[in-house]
């Protein structure tokens, strides 16, 4: 069964920080993942999204990347602001509908 | 687009008593899912429609749950009878097809409470 884990679960950094946000999943036999924002009160956004034959996708000051083999993908903030202040999380699909997600991670950005 | 739209957005309820979710997905959509989050166990996936059909309901906890989607705009998600265990957001999400590549639109989430 596939487990995803992000870490760290919590992080506050000051605006203007670059930061780096950690996604692990146990079984590599993955099509593609996929990272979201989720906002208080909201639904999912998603953001990127990197099938399996990929190393990474850019979007703005995002950029997330993915090692298949190690199962790890990191997400990227460039430049971080207040604004970005939500829970990201990642999924991962093994060539299927059904979505396997992380718990979160919490990010505050603080002026 | 008005994007997915689910209601009721809040709902509180006594246990024992019966509980409807809506949703209507995006216009043109051929997937909808169901998916419930909680602290313990994170955003899990309840149930699939492909073209108004079920085809994966592995995700349902039990017989109080059932969904139904009886034209391809229009969803229902209901739990008889509910329990306090019940309480979590649950969010409708809309997709062009089934496909993994296809990116699925969440809903703004229905925040149940059963006391």
């Amino acid at each position: 069964k596939q487990e995803v884990t992000q870490i760290p679960a919590a992080l506050s950094v000051p605006e203007g920080e670059n930061l780096v946000l950690n996604c692990s999943f146990t079984d590599s036999a993955i099509y593609n993942l996929q990272w979201f924002r989720q906002d208080p009160g909201k639904g999912l956004t998603s953001l990127l999204l990197i099938q399996s034959s990929q190393r990474e996708q850019t979007s703005g000051r995002l950029n997330a990347s993915l090692d298949k083999s190690s199962g790890r993908s990191t997400l990227y903030i460039a430049a971080s602001q207040p604004g970005d202040s939500a829970t990201y999380l990642c999924a991962v699909r093994g060539g299927s509908y059904i979505p396997t997600f992380g718990r979160g991670t919490s990010l505050i950005v603080h002026p | 687009d008005a994007g997915v739209i689910q209601s009721p957005r809040h709902e509180v309820t006594e246990m024992g008593q019966e509980v409807t979710l809506r949703c209507k997905p995006i216009s043109g959509h051929n997937s909808l899912f169901w998916y419930r989050q909680t602290m313990m166990r994170g955003l899990e996936l309840l149930i699939y429609f492909n073209n108004n059909v079920p085809i994966d309901d592995s995700g349902m906890p039990e017989d109080r749950f059932s969904a139904k989607m009886p034209n391809a705009s229009f969803s229902t998600l209901k739990i008889q009878p509910s329990e306090p265990r019940d309480s979590a957001v649950y969010f409708c999400a809309s997709s062009s097809g089934p496909n993994p590549t296809d990116t699925q639109y969440f809903g703004p989430g229905t925040r149940l409470t059963v006391l």
